[in-house]
């Protein structure tokens, strides 16, 4: 298995740009979710997935956009890149409603600077 | 605003020592409280996790002390060691709303050997 998958691994925007962060699992998690991280701030929940088409906010999705067509994939898109933006973007992945599922699997992290 | 605050944001124990990371929090309808440990360079990895109806929950080296009328959590990293230098983020979560998981800021814990 190869667990939770992030690409690209370092991107560099410019302001105004858009492009889309991939994230795919293999261990046919229902639940998909990605979080951005900032120093200071911890982990902040940006999108989250319960299965395929159904998506949902957390606490910081502005500017963020997701969509979810199959269980293995949950890609995030930036519309209009700001500066705002920059940060460490993670997914994660669990499963739903089976005993002890309450374990994230968190993918190795996407390092996004907007200029 | 946080809903989840963590103390200290940086943390330096010799080898062998003991670590204590702390956490609090305001919303009583949290039930689910794990501990995670992030590498750098590496998505963070649940460490261990303790439910409300118990104080102290104990893996290994690691024990999470609960104290819920206190609304505060704690992680004891017990002789710790030069391998537990990483970063670590508490955090809160309902289990009957599993959806929204809600991180403290991180301590960077630096053990030296």
């Amino acid at each position: 298995n190869a667990g939770v998958t992030q690409t690209p691994k370092f991107q560099v925007l410019k302001t105004g740009q858009s492009m889309t962060l991939q994230c795919a699992q293999d261990m046919n998690h229902e639940y998909m979710s990605w979080y951005r991280q900032d120093p200071g701030m911890g982990l902040r929940l940006i999108h989250y997935s319960v299965g395929a088409g159904i998506t949902d906010q957390g606490e910081v999705p502005n500017g963020y956009n997701v969509s979810r067509s199959t269980t293995e994939d949950f890609p995030l898109r930036l519309l209009s890149a700001a500066p705002s933006q920059t940060s460490v973007y993670f997914c994660a992945s669990r499963r739903i409603g089976r005993e002890n599922s309450y374990e994230q699997y968190f993918g190795p992290g996407t390092r996004l600077t907007v200029t | 605003q946080q809903q989840v605050k963590q103390s200290p944001q940086s943390l330096i124990v010799q080898k062998g020592g003991i670590s204590i990371i702390n956490c609090a929090y305001e919303n009583t309808a949290f039930d689910y409280f794990p501990w995670y440990q992030q590498f750098p360079g590496k998505g963070p990895a649940l460490l261990i996790a303790i439910r409300p109806d118990v104080s102290e929950k104990k893996e290994g080296r690691f024990t999470i002390s609960f104290n819920k009328s206190a609304k505060q959590f704690s992680l004891h990293i017990m002789d710790s060691q030069p391998g537990d230098s990483a970063t670590y983020f508490c955090a809160a979560s309902m289990v009957y709303n599993f959806n929204k998981f809600y991180f403290g800021s991180g301590t960077k814990l630096n053990v030296k050997p």
